[in-house]
């Protein structure tokens, strides 16, 4: 029930394209659910988040949709660009702690 | 700028050695986390701590230890007990309002 399922575990999309990664989670006790990019070397930073009371959240080209009957949240990267190439953590927290529980990433390659 | 800094930066460990970690923030935040990534694995919490003198085992403690004398320093030791320590370990913090944790750029720790 911890569990945060995503996928796929690697994409690769011509630039321009739109780019999906998907999360699937069990516990409806989470209540908040981040996406974070990570380049090589470095840590993850925050991409977008979103509660379950909402079912979509746009931030410039990055679109979280969120099912909340389905347990499913997802990550659109419209208009994909090089520089978006990275991979991408999906997250969930549940209400009563401060702990993540991660996804196991999606590495998106990005070809011009 | 506020921020979290890990150092150092590349380590490694000889057979039988402990080796510490060192996460410093300063950006006043009340709780702080250490997580080891492996490839296809996501991020793994091994220890975290939400106030000063106090800490919490997270899913992978076994072979770690770490101690939170002060609010901006969370160092973690990886012990001789840790037979597999190769890894890239991220630091993290959050606020006392639980908002998203932030990440420094990690410390990838290798065996010679």
């Amino acid at each position: 029930q911890q569990q945060v399922k995503q996928s796929p575990q690697s994409l690769i999309v011509q630039k321009g394209g739109i780019s999906i990664i998907n999360c699937a989670y069990e516990n409806t006790a989470f209540d908040y659910f981040p996406w974070y990019q990570q380049f090589p070397g470095k840590g993850p930073a925050l991409l977008i988040a979103i509660r379950p009371d909402v079912s979509e959240k746009k931030e410039g080209r990055f679109t979280i949709s969120f099912n909340k009957s389905a347990k499913q949240f997802s990550l659109h990267i419209m208009d994909s660009q090089p520089g978006d190439s990275a991979t991408y953590f999906c997250a969930a927290r549940r209400g009563d702690t401060d702990k993540l529980i991660f996804g196991t990433g999606t590495r998106l390659q990005v070809f011009p | 700028d506020g921020g979290i800094t890990q150092s150092p930066k590349y380590l490694f460990r000889k057979e039988g050695q402990n080796v510490t970690l060192s996460c410093e923030q300063n950006l006043n935040h009340d709780a702080m986390y250490w997580y080891r990534q492996d490839p296809g694995q996501g991020l793994r919490l091994i220890y975290y701590s939400q106030i000063v003198n106090d800490f919490q085992k997270g899913d992978i403690a076994e072979g770690y230890s770490v101690s939170r004398e002060k609010k901006e320093s969370f160092p973690l030791t990886v012990t001789s007990a840790q037979k597999n320590p190769t890894a890239f370990y991220l630091c993290a913090s959050t606020s006392r309002d639980r908002g998203t944790q932030h990440f420094g750029d990690g410390t990838r720790l290798s065996i010679l």
